[in-house]
């Protein structure tokens, strides 16, 4: 089974502060992909990274993909209150036609 | 106009009744998909069609029957409303189907809002 384990769970910091959240998994993925999803919204897509040891960067956030393509980090610099969210790291499943998610890390970011 | 349509958002409803979530995309995608997302945000993939047939049945009891008439329409009807079916739905569409998107990396799921789902 394809999981997909994200740290932490919970994240309250001030604005202002950087942050990284982390998805690991002990299989290898093709792709992995971040998404956030707001309160009464679904998730959007943010990012998604292919190559291994690939960053890409996408104003304040930062996201890289690990050398053995098993686990994926997200970096966020001066974290404002509208990164408020949770984070979603995703690959594709075992059956290969869908996503499997992570469970997310809940960001609140006060001002 | 919103990409990936669902109705309703709020559905409050007793045990044992059954019930029914549209989803509408206008994207053009040929991939649809139900995910469920529990109290703990946990989003898990529960059926996924591709040019109306079904590609992926999780392990979903029975109770829940996606259908999808066409392409750009993928319902949910769930009989027997259980406790434990409260969550909140998600549909979702993607332009490539199958295993193509695993090879490209460049699938991106569009998700509708969301239908929550109070089962009293």
């Amino acid at each position: 089974t394809q999981l997909l384990e994200q740290s932490p769970q919970f994240l309250s910091i001030q604005e202002g502060e950087n942050l990284t959240v982390y998805c690991n998994s002990s299989s290898v993925f093709s792709s992995l992909q971040w998404y956030r999803q707001e309160p009464g919204e679904g998730p959007v897509l943010l990012v998604t990274v292919v190559t291994g040891g690939e960053v890409k960067k996408l104003k304040r956030l930062t996201f890289q993909f690990g050398d053995a393509r098993k686990d994926s980090s997200l970096h966020i610099t001066a974290a404002q209150p509208g990164d408020t969210g949770l984070y979603l790291c995703a690959g594709e499943g075992n059956s290969g036609y869908a996503l499997n998610f992570g469970k997310g890390t809940s960001l609140l970011v006060t001002p | 106009d919103t990409a990936v349509s669902q109705t309703p958002k709020y559905l409050v409803t007793q045990m044992g009744n059954d019930k029914s979530i549209k989803c509408e995309q206008n994207l053009g995608h040929d991939t649809m998909y139900w995910y469920k997302q529990d109290s703990k945000k946990f989003l898990k993939i529960m059926f996924s069609y591709n040019n109306k047939e079904l590609i992926i049945n999780e392990t979903v009891p029975n109770r829940f029957s996606p259908k999808s008439p066409d392409k750009a329409h993928l319902n949910l009807h769930i009989n027997s409303l259980e406790l434990g079916d409260s969550a909140v739905y998600f549909c979702a569409s993607s332009q490539e189907s199958l295993g193509d998107w695993i090879r490209s990396g460049a699938n991106v799921l569009t998700f509708g809002a969301g239908s929550r789902l109070t089962v009293l």
